[in-house]
């Protein structure tokens, strides 16, 4: 059973332009959300969170939405920049984050020059 | 100065036999975690520790058994290995249980295949 789902395997995107990814999830007691970036032969990185109590959180380039009702979140990055090009996962938790995360698949995001 | 390593990096074996990963931080986090992930790509726990005690422990076989020394240390014993075990396990760590405001530190991975 897939609670968090990232629909979209790969995203193109031109620099300078607006990256969104997209990420549902079906579990209503999920409460904290994450983003995690990873680039090839390397564990994934922070970048960026979101609790239930917030419909928006920005941190510099990077915006991360979350609507509740349609238990939907998504990253926006702009502008985009090829140091962009990576993995982004989406993550979520119960409990404010002290239960265990649930992952997505993934979306990998290519910035093109 | 890497915050979270994992040896070795890449792991390749024979069915059957027995291996360890080994984890190591420098955070000074007192919880840390395995994760796996698979061949469709999904990053799954396995295993968390806090303090050296056992807080997590998922639907894994019992041919992996977690061992924390201290809690900068945490390895991966996997013994009599089968092909289903080839993939990527990640080691990482966080302050608390990696609630609000304490994300989590990954290493880089090891990449297990089994031959």
């Amino acid at each position: 059973d897939q609670q968090v789902k990232q629909n979209s395997p790969s995203l193109s995107v031109q620099e300078g332009r607006i990256s969104i990814l997209n990420c549902d999830y079906t579990n209503s007691m999920f409460d904290y959300f994450l983003w995690y970036k990873k680039y090839p032969a390397e564990g994934p990185t922070f970048l960026i969170s979101i609790s239930s109590i917030k419909d928006k959180n920005e941190d510099g380039r990077f915006t991360v939405f979350l609507n509740k009702s349609a238990k939907h979140l998504s990253l926006h990055i702009v502008p985009s920049q090829p140091g962009d090009s990576a993995v982004y996962f989406c993550a979520a938790s119960a409990n404010f984050g002290n239960e265990k995360l649930t992952f997505g698949t993934g979306t990998r995001l290519t910035i093109i020059p | 100065d890497t915050a979270v390593s994992q040896t070795p990096k890449y792991l390749v074996t024979q069915m059957g036999n027995d291996k360890s990963i080994k984890c190591e931080q420098n955070l000074g986090h007192d919880t840390m975690y395995w994760y796996k992930q698979d061949s469709k790509k999904f990053l799954k726990i396995m295993f968390s520790y806090n303090n050296k005690e056992l807080i997590i422990n998922e639907t894994v076989p019992n041919r992996f058994s977690p061992k924390s020394p201290d809690k900068a240390h945490l390895n991966l014993h996997i013994n009599s290995l089968e092909l289903g075990d080839s993939a990527v396990y990640f080691c990482a760590s966080s302050q608390g249980e990696g609630g609000y405001n304490s994300p989590l530190h990954f290493g880089n991975g090891t990449r297990l295949t089994v031959t």
